[in-house]
């Protein structure tokens, strides 16, 4: 299994409601990573979980909450967004952060609208 | 031709043609890069990397050339299909095995 799977694809939310974005790999990877993508733009880094503890939060606003609850899955819990939060939100995961020549495997995104 | 559009710069080729992307890095001290193809709509996906203790590699169809004196890096792709149309991105590799990722280029291939 060579696959990040994201749930949902696609979702719309409103400023007052708290949803979940969940993320899951089974390559036994190590490190787990939320990035940000906007239209037209390269995603940005958002988190980083290193053997499921945070490593990096990029000045992220706390309005966005990552979860790494195992080695295998990644959630990031959203409430009180803003319209400006709608976005592409990718999971990606590789196999050491402290490993040399290895590359990111990312999900397909969550699609998220916040209206 | 190559453009460069408000957001996204665009080069537009021909089936069969070979196509050249490329992209300037900032940090001198990066000593991994990877390009990656997304798709519309889905998640960007590894094509090819380098070390920055070579200045070429060959996979299949495409080549990745690094130029550490520039910080300059390319993507060749030999006989472009349809189904390489997508926007390419290359990415230094950071701490945590964190990506910074270039402005990307999008791909436009004719039949």
């Amino acid at each position: 299994d060579t696959e990040v799977t994201q749930t949902p694809k696609h979702l719309v939310m409103g400023m007052t409601n708290k949803k979940s974005l969940k993320c899951e790999q089974h390559m036994g990877h190590r490190a787990m990573y939320w990035y940000k993508q906007k239209a037209k733009k390269p995603p940005e880094l958002m988190f980083v979980y290193s053997y499921e503890k945070l490593s990096i939060n990029e000045s992220v606003p706390s309005r966005f909450s990552p979860e790494c609850p195992n080695s295998s899955l990644l959630n990031l819990h959203l409430h009180a967004l803003q319209p400006e939060d709608s976005a592409l939100y990718l999971c990606a995961s590789s196999p050491q952060p402290d490993r040399a020549n290895t590359e990111a495997f990312f999900g397909q995104g969550t699609r998220l609208t916040v209206v | 031709g190559e453009s460069v559009g408000l957001h996204l710069p665009t080069l537009s080729v021909q089936e069969g043609d070979n196509s050249i992307i490329n992209c300037a890095y900032s940090n001198s001290a990066s000593d991994y890069f990877i390009w990656y193809k997304q798709e519309s709509g889905k998640g960007p996906q590894f094509i090819i990397d380098i070390r920055s203790n070579m200045d070429k590699r060959q996979g299949q169809r495409v080549t990745v050339l690094l130029n550490k004196t520039v910080k300059h890096l390319s993507l060749q792709i030999a006989a472009t299909q349809p189904g390489d149309s997508a926007v390419y991105f290359c990415a230094e590799k950071n701490r945590y095995s964190t990506l910074t990722f270039g402005k990307g280029t999008m791909l436009l291939v004719s039949p």
